[in-house]
């Protein structure tokens, strides 16, 4: 499969908790993005990665939010102390950086995160 | 006032009509405008860009005026498939953050 996979598909948690949520892009491309997309809206942006190092995050990435690219390779995106508000759907993407103009991101398939 | 803004939607419309979307955005720096189409609890599909020039891919036009900051997705002879939700993507100036209208929905009937 070259696609971008993420995982887990669906995540379930109470209020309180801290999950991690695992992308994996596609193997040639070096950037790669975190999204949270909410019933309606598009996605938004959280953070950016260009090989390991995190270049840009949102100032919607509270302090409980981390995420991390060790090898330039997989990145992990973990909630500490999960509220309600952060059900969504967490969307990765990835894409090829260098100085052509950007054709898009591929993204995975997200992983859907309902906090009860 | 929202980055970028579509036509609040939902369109339904009958199967082989057409159908236009437009979408405002308001970064005059903005460098890359893309169309992508979401099915229900998938995930965004690129499915065009949009050059200054317009460009057409089979049923689907996409246009872009920069004087107006203002960007179309025309689909032309309907078909039920294309029911999903369309999103206009602009690129933020920076070349790698996109920023992403709320969609219009798309509900194409028989």
């Amino acid at each position: 499969d070259t696609g971008v996979s993420q995982d887990p598909r669906h995540k379930i948690t109470k209020r309180g908790q801290n999950v991690t949520f695992r992308c994996d892009p596609i193997s040639e491309h070096n950037r790669l993005y975190w999204y949270r997309q909410t019933l309606g809206q598009g996605p938004e942006f959280l953070t950016y990665f260009q090989n390991e190092a995190q270049l840009e995050k949102s100032r919607l990435l509270s302090d409980r939010f981390s995420a991390e690219r060790p090898k330039g390779s997989f990145s992990t995106l973990e909630i500490q102390r999960t509220e309600q508000g952060d059900s969504a759907m967490y969307l990765c993407a990835s894409s090829l950086g260098g100085d052509s103009p950007p054709y898009g991101y591929t993204f995975g398939s997200g992983t859907r995160l309902t906090v009860v | 006032r929202k980055e970028v803004e579509q036509d609040p939607g939902p369109f339904n419309v009958p199967e082989g009509a057409t159908v236009a979307f437009n979408c405002t955005y308001s970064n005059s720096a903005s460098q890359s405008f893309f169309w992508y189409r979401q099915d229900c609890r998938k995930e965004p599909k690129l499915l065009m860009s949009v050059y200054s020039s317009g460009n057409e891919d089979g049923r689907f036009t996409a246009q872009l005026n920069r004087a107006s900051q203002y960007i179309s997705l025309l689909i032309r002879d309907s078909k039920l498939s294309d029911s999903a939700t369309y999103l206009c993507v602009v690129n933020k100036g920076s070349n790698y953050q996109l920023i992403w209208g709320a969609g219009t929905k798309l509900i194409i009937k028989p």
